[in-house]
């Protein structure tokens, strides 16, 4: 089975900072999809930024970027020039590639509160 | 605008009452998802439809059930709520099971259970 884990409860930074959430997993596939989904409050879960496991180069959306190191089952968050809206809980999550394995197991997430 | 609508945003039932769930979807995908997340937790997987065929995580209770009358809509009734049910319920949507393809989620309904 897999198991992701978020080892930072919660995390604050200043405006315009930059950040980074942790996230491991564990598992025995050798192709999967790793997420970061950004759910802010009350309001609905997005996604972030996807990265496939068989593609070494880390993924960038804008201002968030992504650290994958796959030998150390490592996937962390880089938040670039943080911004108020920022502020939201953030999940990470993965799925294995192919196979009947549809099912997205997330982490417990990590509380990212943006201070003016 | 929309994509992934859920109806209500807030539910309050009783212990015992049965309750149903609403989920529409705007971007004609093949499957529908539910997840329970309860407060400080990650959301988790009850069931999900690809088109017409269910499909139940083998760790969803008996009182949760699910139907989907066509592309557009799905439901969650809830037969005999307790208290360990409330929950936020969100409901997600992709264009087929993969990894490759995005889930959009709708905003979630919160159940109250008194």
């Amino acid at each position: 089975a897999q198991t992701v884990t978020q080892s930072q409860p919660e995390m604050s930074v200043q405006e315009a900072e930059t950040v980074t959430l942790s996230c491991t997993y564990d598992t025995s596939e050798n192709n999967y999809y790793l997420f970061w989904y950004k759910q802010p409050p009350s309001r609905q879960m997005i996604l972030v930024i996807r990265q496939e496991a068989y593609k070494q180069q880390n993924a960038t959306e804008n201002r968030f970027s992504v650290n994958f190191q796959k030998a150390a089952k490592s996937f962390s968050l880089k938040i670039s020039d943080s911004q108020l809206g920022d502020t939201a809980m953030y999940f990470c999550a993965f799925m294995t590639s192919g196979g009947s394995n549809y099912k997205l197991t997330f982490g417990k997430g990590t509380l990212l509160t943006v201070n003016p | 605008d929309a994509m992934v609508i859920q109806n209500p945003r807030y539910q309050v039932t009783q212990f015992g009452k049965p309750v149903t769930l609403s989920c529409s979807q705007t971007l004609n995908h093949n499957v529908m998802y539910w997840y329970q997340q309860k407060s400080s937790q990650a959301p988790k997987l009850l069931f999900h439809y690809y088109d017409k065929d269910f499909n139940n995580e083998a760790d969803t209770p008996d009182n949760f059930q699910s139907r989907r009358p066509n592309t557009s809509f799905c439901f969650l009734d809830i037969r005999s709520p307790g208290l360990g049910d409330a929950a936020m319920y969100l409901c997600a949507t992709s264009r087929d099971l993969s990894g490759a393809y995005e889930q959009y989620f709708g905003p979630g309904t919160r159940l109250t259970v008194t």
